[in-house]
């Protein structure tokens, strides 16, 4: 079954424990991206990659980290958890680099105290 | 800097009649336009695309149309469910690369029975 497979589902953690929220996606997708999801801001782009080893940053880079050394593997870092990236995390890939239809993770819910 | 408006957080409609969610954009030319569904708690799910050079696309209920003059995309459901109640997202798509592609706040509808 195709999918976007993020783990894990849920993490509580405290302020400046590092951490890894891993994706994986079983479609052979070159593009993968990261977003976080917040009340009344909607999904906020964190980072993408076009293809391994390419990454660029999206709206709300600061604070996370990622890396692309396989091609279905995207995992992101939070080096210093802070509480303001309390949130639900997606990952999402596709096929290729224009107007392929992204496909979601079920998301993880971070809560750092 | 570019700008994605849906226009309203929330629409609630009668079970049977067609619920119609707006998406506007400013600042860019998308070469696509897509649309998501968002249930509590899930990652989006594709729903239909649509392209710079066509007007409208149908897929079963749903209806897409796209004026590039206007900047604005029109999504109706027909013969509305309950199990339609969802968030409905919009997302124009760059020219050329999938890049920072973004999301706008969505459209809650909840459809009464």
């Amino acid at each position: 079954e195709a999918q976007v497979t993020q783990n894990p589902r849920y993490l509580i953690t405290v302020t400046g424990k590092k951490l890894t929220v891993t994706c994986s996606q079983n479609m052979n997708h070159e593009y993968m991206s990261w977003y976080r999801q917040d009340p009344g801001l909607g999904l906020r782009q964190i980072y993408y990659s076009m293809n391994v080893e390419v990454t660029d940053k999206g709206d709300v880079p600061e604070g996370y980290k990622v890396s692309r050394k396989e091609k279905r593997n995207f995992p992101l870092i939070l080096e210093s958890p802070s509480p303001n990236q309390t949130s639900l995390y997606f990952c999402a890939s596709s096929s290729d680099r224009g107007g392929s239809p992204l496909h979601f993770g079920n998301g993880t819910r971070l809560t750092v105290t | 800097s570019q700008k994605i408006e849906q226009n309203s957080e929330a629409l609630n409609i009668q079970e049977g009649k067609t619920a119609t969610l707006t998406c506007n954009y400013t600042n860019y030319s998308p070469a696509y336009l897509q649309w998501y569904r968002q249930d509590p708690g899930r990652g989006p799910v594709f729903l239909l695309l649509i392209r710079e050079n066509e007007k409208e696309k149908r897929k079963e209920r749903l209806k897409v149309t796209f004026d590039t003059t206007l900047k604005q995309s029109l999504f109706h459901i027909t013969a509305s469910q309950p199990a339609d109640s969802a968030t409905y997202l919009c997302a124009p798509s760059p020219r050329g690369s999938q890049g920072n592609l973004i999301f706008g706040k969505g459209t809650k509808l909840s459809v009464k029975p």
